[in-house]
């Protein structure tokens, strides 16, 4: 059975970094790319990055590029986000999500989603 | 920078059909999109509907339907249920790794 589960979200002072975490069972991470989709409270959803299945394609949304970093480690089967110059824009639950081939948008699996409040 | 569109809200009658559509704000939407559609509940983690513009997600019922009409892609819900009065979110791949979301339709069954 196939799962994702997020970690890692709490409340962070802005300016400060944050370390989120993917960790996926009945499948492995590498064989695909993988997502991190964010939603902000009361706003829809947002892309945020995707790292290629083989690690060599890291792509970000405009709003996190040069703060926020995409990575995997194989060997524990999870997807990371590194997220660093945190502001109260970066509020937010934040998805991890399987692509459909490549670097395509999200398919079928999602995680529940861990949340992120930036706040002093 | 090209905007993701859909409608800000839709009604339908119970067993009834609703289209929504997902455009861009300049150009058509094709199938090198890769179109993807999610119903999403308040509190609840996305569900994936729809896939590389028509593929049906594990566990979806057929009367969730995609595909492209005109300039852009669409979702199709037949025999609408009450519990289908969701939020629906399209997205679209940009190329260059880069996907968009479009700012969700919220779905009405009364």
């Amino acid at each position: 059975q196939v799962q994702l589960v997020e970690s890692g979200g709490g409340v962070v002072q802005p300016g400060r970094s944050l370390r989120l975490s993917c960790a996926g069972s009945g499948f492995i991470l590498s064989s695909r790319g993988m997502h991190w989709v964010r939603q902000a409270p009361g706003k829809g959803l947002e892309w945020v990055a995707v790292i290629s299945h083989d690690g060599s394609g890291k792509y970000y949304a405009d709003s996190v590029k040069g703060r926020f970093t995409i990575s995997r480690d194989d060997s524990k089967n999870t997807l990371y986000l590194q997220m660093n110059s945190l502001n109260a824009e970066d509020t937010a639950v934040y998805y991890c999500a399987k692509a459909a081939f490549g670097v395509a948008p999200p398919a079928d699996f999602w995680g529940q989603g861990t949340l992120v409040t930036v706040s002093s | 920078q090209t905007v993701v569109t859909q409608e800000p809200s839709f009604s339908v009658s119970p067993g009834g059909t609703v289209t929504l559509t997902c455009g861009l704000s300049s150009g058509s939407v094709s199938s090198s999109h890769y179109s993807s559609w999610y119903q999403q509940t308040p509190g609840q983690a996305p569900r994936t509907l729809i896939y590389t513009t028509n593929t049906r997600s594990s566990g979806v019922p057929d009367r969730f339907s995609g595909s492209l009409l005109g300039n852009k892609a669409a979702l199709t819900i037949t025999g609408a249920q009450a519990d289908d009065e969701s939020s629906y979110y399209c997205v679209l791949y940009m190329g260059s790794g880069i996907s968009v979301f479009g700012g969700g339709t919220k779905l009405t069954v009364l």
